[in-house]
């Protein structure tokens, strides 16, 4: 199906080590973005990417990296997982250059650091 | 940067009244300003937007406000039903913002009570 797609859905991992979610748009949307999401904090954005090999930081990108070979994947890499890194992190597509249109999400990835 | 509050966290109300979210936003400039619904452990998707220059929209039983020189916009549901029951987050943008790089609130739980 064509559309946002995120894996792995669910992961569980252990203080310090390195974990990567992935993130496959089909749409050649030309801006793709990475939010967390926790309680009482609505959606906070970590990186986006205006096109590929493009990339800049959001709101809260300590501990994170991002990379942007192709169009399409837009990786997300936590190089040394901590606690505080628990969340549920969520891709997102647009295809608008700037100020206005609508976000298009992944499902989701539920990450555990314990 | 841009700051973007939301009220109130959780709302309960009767299947059949109304409900209604508020947000403020600090940056002047900005000019978009999304709703998203995000239905329990699906992905937040856009229900209504508002440009800055108009100062009402309406999409059936859902309506957005905007008082620009108040710096606050609103959701408005009538009638609601039980499965209005989700999770809101409002967000603006700005002219300069690329790639539609949204500031999210910190969302509202609502509960529609049959």
């Amino acid at each position: 199906d064509a559309g946002i797609t995120q894996s792995p859905r669910y992961k569980i991992t252990e203080t310090g080590r390195q974990v990567t979610l992935m993130c496959h748009q089909t749409w050649s949307h030309s801006y793709m973005f990475w939010y967390r999401q926790d309680l009482g904090h609505g959606l906070r954005l970590i990186y986006y990417s205006a096109a590929a090999d493009i990339t800049d930081k959001g709101e809260v990108p300590d501990g994170y990296v991002v990379s942007r070979s192709k169009t399409e994947n837009f990786p997300l890499t936590l190089e040394s997982a901590t606690r505080s890194q628990t969340s549920v992190y969520f891709c997102a597509s647009s295809p608008e250059p700037r100020g206005g249109g609508e976000l298009f999400f992944g499902e989701g990835s539920r990450l555990t650091v314990l | 940067g841009e700051n973007v509050e939301q009220h109130p966290s959780t709302l309960s109300v009767q299947e059949g009244d109304s409900a209604v979210i508020k947000c403020t936003y600090s940056d002047s400039a900005s000019n978009y300003f999304p709703w998203y619904k995000q239905e329990l452990g699906k992905r937040p998707q856009l229900i209504i937007d508002i440009r800055s220059n108009v100062g009402e929209k309406k999409d059936q039983r859902i309506a957005v406000t905007l008082n620009k020189t108040a710096k606050h916009f609103s959701l408005h549901i009538t009638e609601t039903q039980p499965e209005d029951s989700a999770v809101y987050f409002c967000a603006a943008t700005g002219p300069n913002n690329a790639g539609n790089m949204l500031t999210f609130g910190g969302g509202t739980r609502l509960m529609v009570k049959p």
